[in-house]
C-alpha cells in the first residue's frame, strides 16, 4: 500500500523557468511533510518541511504547498538552475518516529 | 556539528553469504537511527528504526535484521543473502522530537 505517491517518474524544465513537483498521500494521520533531494550514489539530503497546520512554506528559491482537503503536496523551484537537477522525494510522517517516501521524482534542467 | 558514518559503500556478496552493515552517529545522543532501502526504479522503504539501544521496530517482513548494541551504532545483517536483497541501504537518524531525517551516504549492496 503506497501511502505517499509521486506520480510523475521524471519532469524535465527549462533553466530559469519554474519546477513543480508533485505528490499525494493517503493516510489522514501524516501531520508532517518533507521533500529530500538526491544526487545518484549519495543519501537524500532535506530540503523543505511543512506541518499540516500551515498551507505553505518559502525558502529561498523553493516553497512546498500542502493541501489538505486533497491530500497534495507540491515543491515549486523558481528559477530551476541546471544544479537543481537530481531526484526528490516527497515523504510524510504520521508522528516524529518514522517519514514514509513516495517513489521520486527524476527532475532534469535544461540548460 | 552532527556527521552519520556508514560504511562499507559498495559491497558485492554471493548468494547465501552473510551480511553485516553498519552504521554510526556522532554529535548527538538517544537519536532515532533508520534503516531504508532503495531499490532499482523504486523509493525509499523503510526497513527498521530504533527509538533507543535494543529497541527495534521492523517494517516489512524480510531476509533481514536489525541491531542496535550502542545508542549512536545502528546495524543491519542478515544470515543469507538473497538475489533480491541487492539495492542500495541507506542510514539515517534524527534527533526527537524533530521529524527530519539526516541520511549517510549509502551502500551500494549487489548480491551474485
Amino acid at each position: 500500500d503506497q501511502q505517499v505517491k509521486q506520480n510523475s517518474p521524471s519532469l524535465s524544465v527549462q533553466e530559469g523557468r519554474i519546477s513543480i513537483l508533485n505528490c499525494d498521500y493517503t493516510n489522514s494521520m501524516f501531520d508532517y511533510f518533507l521533500w529530500y533531494k538526491k544526487y545518484p550514489a549519495e543519501g537524500p539530503t532535506f530540503l523543505i518541511s511543512i506541518s499540516s497546520i500551515k498551507d505553505k512554506n518559502e525558502d529561498g528559491r523553493f516553497t512546498v504547498f500542502l493541501n489538505k482537503s486533497a491530500k497534495h503536496l507540491s515543491l515549486h523551484i523558481v528559477p530551476s538552475q541546471p544544479g537543481d537537477s537530481a531526484v526528490y522525494f516527497c515523504a510524510a510522517s504520521p508522528g516524529a518516529q518514522k517519514l514514509v517516501f513516495g517513489q521520486g521524482t527524476r527532475l532534469t534542467i535544461n540548460p | 556539528s552532527q556527521t552519520i558514518h556508514q560504511w562499507p559503500a559498495t559491497l558485492v556478496q554471493p548468494v547465501g553469504s552473510p551480511l553485516s552493515l553498519e552504521c554510526t552517529v556522532e554529535g548527538t545522543s538517544n537519536p532515532n537511527l533508520y534503516w531504508y532501502r532503495q531499490a532499482a526504479g523504486r523509493g525509499l522503504q523503510l526497513l527498521f528504526y530504533s527509538v533507543g539501544i535494543g529497541q527495534i521496530s521492523s517494517e516489512v517482513p524480510q531476509n533481514l535484521s536489525a541491531s542496535r548494541p550502542q545508542d549512536r551504532q545502528f546495524i543491519l545483517s542478515s544470515k543469507k543473502l538473497l538475489l533480491s536483497d541487492s539495492g542500495f541501504y541507506l542510514c539515517a537518524w534524527s534527533r526527537p522530537p524533530d521529524t527530519e531525517a539526516f541520511f549517510g551516504q549509502g551502500t551500494r549492496l549487489t548480491v551474485v
